[in-house]
């Protein structure tokens, strides 16, 4: 089974704090994602990653970056943490060509 | 941009009955239409997919339809069961590189026993 694991299920950071959200996968997977879910809102890309070292944006990059310096890991910073930046997070892979994403279970971040 | 609105935001029925969730695209380069399930604490599990070659797939109780003329696919889920009740995301991909697929806002069913 593929899985996809998220260094936190919950975390509680201040605003203007440095924050890092850890995903890694172990069926070695080209492609990661990292999306942020939202009510009504559906998910929404951050960014996604096709190889090591290669990001690309998505639909909502302002105020985040990341990180992959190992296939298997896929970091997502925020450099500043904001009040609209409390949301749930999720991680997710795919082999290269196809369309099928695995997700790892979120991370519940809030900035208060 | 491109999006993909998704019908009802809400769905409750009772158990036996079916269950059907709609989604329009506006993408016309998309050809890849997966189903995500998302069960209470958990990360979205793809359920079904259709590609734009195929007008309908069926897995047991599970049914997609594709009509790509009206830019339209469906969820059909029948013979509901209490174990259904989630939140169900469609999704609309250009390629099945799953770069820059485009989600739905997600319907939350509630199967009453």
């Amino acid at each position: 089974d593929v899985k996809v694991t998220q260094s936190s299920r919950y975390l509680v950071k201040r605003t203007g704090e440095k924050v890092f959200l850890e995903c890694v996968q172990d069926m070695d997977h080209e492609n990661m994602f990292w999306y942020r879910q939202d009510p009504g809102l559906g998910l929404r890309l951050i960014y996604f990653s096709y190889d090591v070292k290669m990001k690309e944006k998505g639909d909502i990059p302002e105020g985040y970056s990341v990180s992959r310096e190992k296939k298997e890991r896929f970091s997502l910073i925020l450099e500043s943490a904001s009040t609209n930046q409390t949301s749930m997070y999720l991680c997710a892979s795919s082999l290269r060509g196809r369309g099928e994403q695995y997700f790892g279970p979120g991370t519940r971040l809030t900035v208060t | 941009g491109e999006n993909v609105e998704q019908h009802p935001s809400t769905l409750s029925v009772q158990e036996g009955d079916s269950a059907v969730i709609k989604c329009t695209y506006s993408d016309s380069a998309s050809n890849y239409f997966p189903w995500y399930k998302q069960e209470l604490g958990k990360g979205p599990q793809l359920i079904i997919d259709i590609r734009s070659n195929v007008g309908e797939k069926k897995d047991q109780r599970i049914a997609v339809t594709l009509n790509k003329t009206a830019k339209h696919f469906s969820l059909h889920i029948t013979e509901t069961q209490p174990e259904d009740s989630a939140v169900y995301f469609c999704a609309a991909s250009p390629n099945t590189g799953g770069f820059k697929t485009i989600f739905g806002a997600g319907t939350r069913l509630f199967v009453k026993a």
